[in-house]
C-alpha cells in the first residue's frame, strides 16, 4: 500500500494479559521500525527490521516483548504479561532503504489497566 | 541530559508571525529529520536533512552540522499549523531516530 497501516487503532488489556500490534509497511520497503511513545512527546526506540531480519533490537525490553517481520505477513510487535507502564502509543514505520526518510504509521494506543 | 534538546518547549503566536524552532543534538548523526504530530497522534514527516537547507512552502529547515543545531521556521503562520513539532536525529551506525521532546505550537487566529 501507499501507506503504513497499523491495526488496531486501539487496545485496551488488563495487566497480565497478552497484546499483539501490526504494521504493514509501505510495499516496497524493506525497513521496518517499531517505537513506543510515552507520555506526550516521549519517544523510545524498540526495533527495526530489515526485511525480515532484525537489524537493531537495541531498545527492546527482552522479558516480555517480541517481534516479528515474516513475508508476506504483517509486522507484529506482542507483549506477553502486559504491565501498567506499557500503556502507550505504539508507531510504527517504514522506509525504503536503511538512509531514507521514515514514513510513519497512524499508531494503536495501548491501554492496560 | 537528553541528546536532543528542542526550544523553546510551548510556543502561542498569533496569526501571520514568523515562527522559528531549534534543535541541539549531541551526538553524530547521518540525517535530522522535523515531524509534526498533530491533535489526533497522526506524524507527518516534513524534512529529511543532513546539510544545508530545505524549503516546502511556508516552512524552512536549516541544520549546521558543525555546531549540531537545526531549526525549524514557519513563515505566516495559520492556525493549522498547531501541532507538536518534533526534531529526530538518526545516528551514523543505526538508523533508529533519537527524538527530541517536542515543541507545542499553538497559532491563535
Amino acid at each position: 500500500g501507499e501507506e503504513v497501516a497499523q491495526t488496531p487503532k486501539h487496545l485496551v488489556r488488563g495487566e497480565g494479559q497478552k497484546a499483539k500490534l501490526y504494521c504493514a509497511p509501505i510495499k516496497g520497503h524493506s525497513y521496518v521500525f517499531w517505537y513506543q511513545q510515552v507520555l506526550k512527546n516521549e519517544f523510545k526506540f524498540l526495533i527495526s527490521f530489515q526485511n525480515e531480519n532484525v537489524f537493531d533490537e537495541t531498545g527492546m525490553p527482552k522479558e516480555r516483548f517480541s517481534a516479528k517481520c515474516l513475508p508476506n505477513s504483517p509486522c507484529s510487535l506482542e507483549i506477553q504479561a502486559t504491565k501498567l507502564e506499557d500503556s502507550a502509543v505504539y508507531f510504527c514505520a517504514s522506509s525504503q532503504f536503511r538512509h531514507n526518510e521514515q514514513f510513519f504509521g497512524p499508531g494503536t494506543r495501548l491501554t492496560v489497566l | 541530559k537528553n541528546e536532543v534538546e528542542q526550544s523553546p518547549q510551548n510556543l502561542t503566536a498569533q496569526e501571520g508571525e514568523f515562527i522559528t524552532i531549534n534543535c541541539s543534538y549531541s551526538v553524530g548523526i547521518s540525517a535530522l529529520h522535523w515531524l509534526q504530530q498533530h491533535p489526533g497522534g497522526g506524524i507527518v514527516s516534513l524534512f529529511m536533512l543532513s546539510s544545508g537547507k530545505k524549503k516546502h512552502g511556508r516552512l524552512i529547515a536549516t541544520i549546521n552540522i558543525q555546531e549540531k543545531h537545526s531549526s525549524l521556521h514557519i513563515t505566516a503562520s495559520h492556525p493549522r499549523d498547531s501541532a507538536v513539532y518534533i526534531c529526530a536525529v538518526r545516528g551514523g551506525a543505526t538508523n533508529k531516530l533519537i527524538f527530541g521532546t517536542g515543541t507545542l505550537l499553538a497559532v491563535q487566529p
